[in-house]
């Protein structure tokens, strides 16, 4: 919703431009990951998911990179354009059916 | 096929007051939980189910109650309001398999004041 992520770090770029989204998680257990977009009012939208015994995952426009030696997910967007203007969210799954969401980065794109 | 369906969209209580926020997928999903979305903490889990007749408490469980007689039902009670349930709910749905990813309903925004 609207009042999410008023603290939340914010990627600038323009329209065209490759993004990258970063995410740090914290439990060396998990294994399945998942980003997902929340435009404005609206619910999570999953984007692209990643199990633990992968390092790297693509879909239309989209690629997920996991290091989890460092525990570091990102998130990799190409030719970004102003509709992928939202709010980013990585999960990671530290057990059967319990997702934990990470605080979000906001995209946004300029024409 | 409507997905996840949420209602109200909004709502507002008075400090004690009680609710009920609906939930209902069409999707025959077994798993379904419900969230929590603060400003700058991402989303927390508050409940979710496995199946019909199974709840069990997640994250930030307290001062909610949840029951799940249906595999499409899956509503959340607040039993007393306070302000500090001043939030937006979003329900999610999976298969069950845990591998693919959830489908989030459009949230219900809650006042309490």
């Amino acid at each position: 919703g609207e009042s999410v992520g008023l603290h939340l770090p914010t990627l600038s770029v323009q329209e065209g431009d490759n993004s990258i989204i970063n995410c740090a998680y914290s439990n060396s257990a998990s294994d399945y990951f998942i980003w997902y977009k929340q435009e404005s009012g609206k619910g999570p939208q999953f984007i692209i998911d990643i199990r633990s015994n992968m390092d790297k995952r693509q879909g239309q426009r989209v690629t997920v990179l996991l290091n989890k030696t460092v525990k570091h997910l990102s998130l990799q967007i190409a030719a970004t354009q102003p509709g992928d203007s939202a709010v980013y969210f990585c999960a990671e799954r530290p057990s059967f059916q319990k997702l934990v969401f990470g605080t979000g980065t906001r995209l946004l794109v300029s024409p | 096929n409507a997905g996840v369906t949420q209602t109200p969209k909004f709502q507002v209580l008075k400090t004690g007051q009680s609710m009920t926020l609906q939930c209902a997928q069409d999707m025959n999903h077994e798993y379904m939980s419900w969230y929590r979305q603060d400003p700058g903490m991402g989303l927390r889990l508050i409940h979710y189910s496995v199946g019909a007749g199974i709840t069990d408490q997640g994250e930030v469980p307290n001062g909610y109650n949840v029951s799940r007689s249906t595999t499409e039902d899956f509503p959340l009670r607040l039993l007393s309001a306070a302000p500090s349930q001043t939030s937006v709910y979003f329900c999610a749905s999976s298969i069950g398999q845990g591998t693919y990813g959830y489908t989030f309903g459009s949230g219900t925004r809650l006042t309490v004041v």
